[in-house]
């Protein structure tokens, strides 16, 4: 089956450090990956994704590189901002039919940014 | 566009009693799906829907009913609340069930069930 395992958290950094959160996942067939954040008393959303193998995905300066040789998609942003705390999901999609339809998550990563 | 619309936002049941969660999306998405949230678990997957009159189960579908009588509708029904469905719920919809489709969330429900 499908799984995903993104590093556990909290993570907890000062303003203008560089985030790294690692996600590692385990795929049939042929994955499309995602990242997801959840900000404080909202819903996810979609924050970049990639659909096939050395595809960088990007935006509001972060970004992630479907790695398959190591079955990684690793989360990165040179300089956070306090407005990046939330938590952030990994996430990989397959096209398999029947329920593999469905997004299978990692269990998340609580940043803090710290003034 | 409102997008993804998850009522009640919050809600406190006593144990046994019956509820429905509601969603409903404006995007005219085909795939819709119910998650709980649960801390350190991420999200799993209850039921989903990918078109009216058709549901299937998730990984978690003990205690859930679900029906999708509209392509905008997917509302989610606990039969007799217990203390572990105490969670956040989200509902999501989708364009279509292609690996790279975005799939869109409501804000959550938050429920305890006492």
């Amino acid at each position: 089956g499908n799984s995903v395992t993104q590093m556990e958290g909290p993570v907890t950094l000062s303003e203008e450090a560089f985030l790294t959160i690692n996600c590692t996942y385990t795929a049939t067939g042929y994955p499309s990956l995602f990242w997801y954040v959840q900000y404080p008393g909202e819903g996810l959303q979609l924050l970049l994704k990639a659909t096939k193998a050395d595809d960088k995905g990007s935006n509001k300066g972060f970004e992630a590189t479907y790695r398959k040789e190591t079955t990684s998609f690793h989360l990165e942003k040179g300089s956070v901002q306090v407005s990046d705390s939330a938590v952030y999901f990994c996430a990989l999609r397959t096209n398999s039919g029947g329920s593999n339809y469905k997004l299978t998550f990692g269990k998340g990563t609580l940043l803090t940014v710290n003034p | 566009n409102a997008g993804v619309t998850q009522t009640p936002k919050f809600q406190v049941l006593k144990t046994g009693q019956s509820m429905t969660l509601q969603c409903a999306q404006d995007m005219n998405h085909e795939y819709m799906s119910w998650y709980r949230q649960d801390p350190g678990m991420g999200l799993r997957l209850i039921h989903y829907s990918v078109g009216a009159g058709i549901t299937d189960q998730g990984e978690v579908p003990n205690g859930y009913n679900v029906s999708r009588s509209t392509t905008e509708d997917f509302p989610l029904r606990l039969l007799s609340a217990a203390p572990s469905q105490t969670s956040v719920y989200f509902c999501a919809s989708s364009y279509g069930t292609g690996s790279s489709t975005e799939a869109f969330f409501g804000q959550g429900t938050r429920l305890t069930v006492v």
